[in-house]
């Protein structure tokens, strides 16, 4: 019940374009959603995050819908460009103030 | 901007011998955690520590893994007598509460 499901694995783009990246999780008590960008060799980043209480939060070109009666919530992002070639993974915070990590997805923005 | 910090970036030993994985975490910062990322796959929580006591483990936190805060910066994660299988990258995450929490750039441990 601590799971976090992502998609997809890989997802291609082109410059311009819209990414989009889905993940769903079974447990109610988790009250954070938060998204973390990784490069390479490099630790997880955070990126955006969102309640439970709130349907959609937007920074720049990055935007989270929450949907919490479908347990779902996806990340897009807008005009992608070549830099935010990355791997992004969701994650869920549980009451104990742990983070359970979606399965990551590898994104490539072509030019 | 403060920064989690680690160390050392890159560990290889042999199979049976102890590692300990040096983290520091943001100075105000009160909760700590390790996770750990084997290659190509998702971080999975290893450990929380809070108050100079563990707070929730998961169940790969078995009793070859401990952690301590051996004085007020440093965080240590110390792997008693390593596998196989504990190769992986190890990230030590801080946070001032129950907020956002910021990870370092990972100690890549290898185990022969």
């Amino acid at each position: 019940q601590q799971q976090v499901k992502q998609s997809p694995q890989s997802l291609i783009v082109q410059k311009g374009g819209i990414s989009i990246i889905n993940c769903a999780y079974e447990n109610t008590a988790f009250d954070y959603f938060p998204w973390y960008q990784q490069f390479p060799g490099k630790g997880p980043a955070l990126l955006i995050a969102i309640r439970p209480d709130v349907s959609e939060k937007k920074e720049g070109r990055f935007t989270i819908s929450f949907n919490k009666s479908a347990k779902q919530f996806s990340l897009h992002i807008m005009d992608s460009q070549p830099g935010d070639s990355a791997t992004y993974f969701c994650a869920a915070r549980s009451v104990a103030n742990n983070l359970f990590f979606g399965t990551g997805t590898r994104l490539t923005v072509i030019p | 901007e403060p920064e989690v910090t680690q160390t050392p970036s890159h560990q290889v030993t042999q199979m049976g011998q102890e590692v300990i994985l040096r983290c520091v975490p943001i100075s105000n910062h009160l909760y700590f955690y390790w996770y750990r990322q084997i290659l190509g796959q998702k971080v999975e929580f290893l450990v929380s520590f809070y108050n100079n006591e563990i707070s929730e483990k998961s169940e790969i936190f078995d009793d070859q893994f401990s952690v301590e805060r051996p004085d007020g910066s440093n965080f240590t994660l110390k792997i008693r007598s390593t596998k196989l299988e504990d190769s992986a990258m190890y990230f030590c995450a801080s946070s001032e509460g129950r907020q956002t929490q910021y990870f370092g750039p990972g100690t890549r441990l290898l185990v022969l």
